[in-house]
């Protein structure tokens, strides 16, 4: 069985301060990983994966990921942060099948 | 189509109610999942489709739950008989390839049973 683990409910962050968003995960086999956003009333949003290759993975609106295999972590992680990235953030991890998602990190960016 | 369409966006159902949730997916799009999303929570799998194929229905927390995709495009949920545990917002993503592939969810259909 595969499964991920957000740690942190909330995560709180000066605007253009850096931020990271943990996240942890267990699959047998090579792990396919995602980044998802949801703001209010809106669907789930696309913001990275890894697949395979570098172990640093650059997304959508500036967010990055670091993959790391001995940890079993996917950090999510922006240099700066602006307002208008507050939102829920959904990790979530697939072996080629179906996507098992963790429980969601609220960031709230502080102007 | 410009994205995943679902439809209704918000669905109230008296318990014990049949209920049928629609999703168009991106046109193309081979893959097909539907995901449940509780309040507070993360989505939850429910079932998967390949073209008109249901792969994978692990995720159906119930024989009141079915799904089908009979052309490959389209797909409905129906619940049977609605309980108030089913009360959570049922979100569709469509996919190129599978999920190695990133996945493009719907707004969902937000099912309050009352």
């Amino acid at each position: 069985a595969q499964s991920v683990a957000q740690p942190e409910d909330q995560v709180n962050v000066a605007e253009g301060n850096p931020l990271t968003v943990k996240c942890t995960y267990s699959v047998s086999g090579n792990p396919y990983l995602f980044w998802y956003v949801q703001y209010p009333n809106r669907g789930l949003q696309f913001l990275l994966k890894y697949i395979t290759g570098d172990n640093l993975v650059k997304g959508s609106y500036g967010f990055e990921a670091e993959f790391n295999k001995s940890q079993t972590s996917f950090h999510l992680k922006k240099p700066s942060a602006l307002v208008s990235d507050s939102a829920l953030y959904f990790c979530a991890v697939s072996s080629g099948d179906k996507l098992t998602f963790g429980t969601g990190t609220r960031l709230a960016v502080r102007p | 189509g410009a994205g995943v369409s679902q439809s209704p966006r918000y669905k109230v159902a008296k318990r014990g109610q049949d209920v049928a949730l629609r999703c168009d997916p991106i046109s193309g799009h081979v893959s097909l999942f539907w995901y449940q999303q509780a309040l507070g929570q993360g989505p939850e799998f429910l079932t998967y489709f390949q073209n008109e194929a249901q792969l994978d229905k692990s995720g159906l927390p119930s024989d009141r739950f079915f799904a089908e995709r009979p052309e490959g495009s389209v797909s409905t949920l129906k619940i049977q008989r609605t309980q108030q545990e089913d009360s959570a917002v049922y979100l569709c993503a469509s996919s190129s390839r599978g999920t190695n592939t990133e996945a493009f969810f719907g707004q969902g259909t937000r099912l309050t049973v009352v």
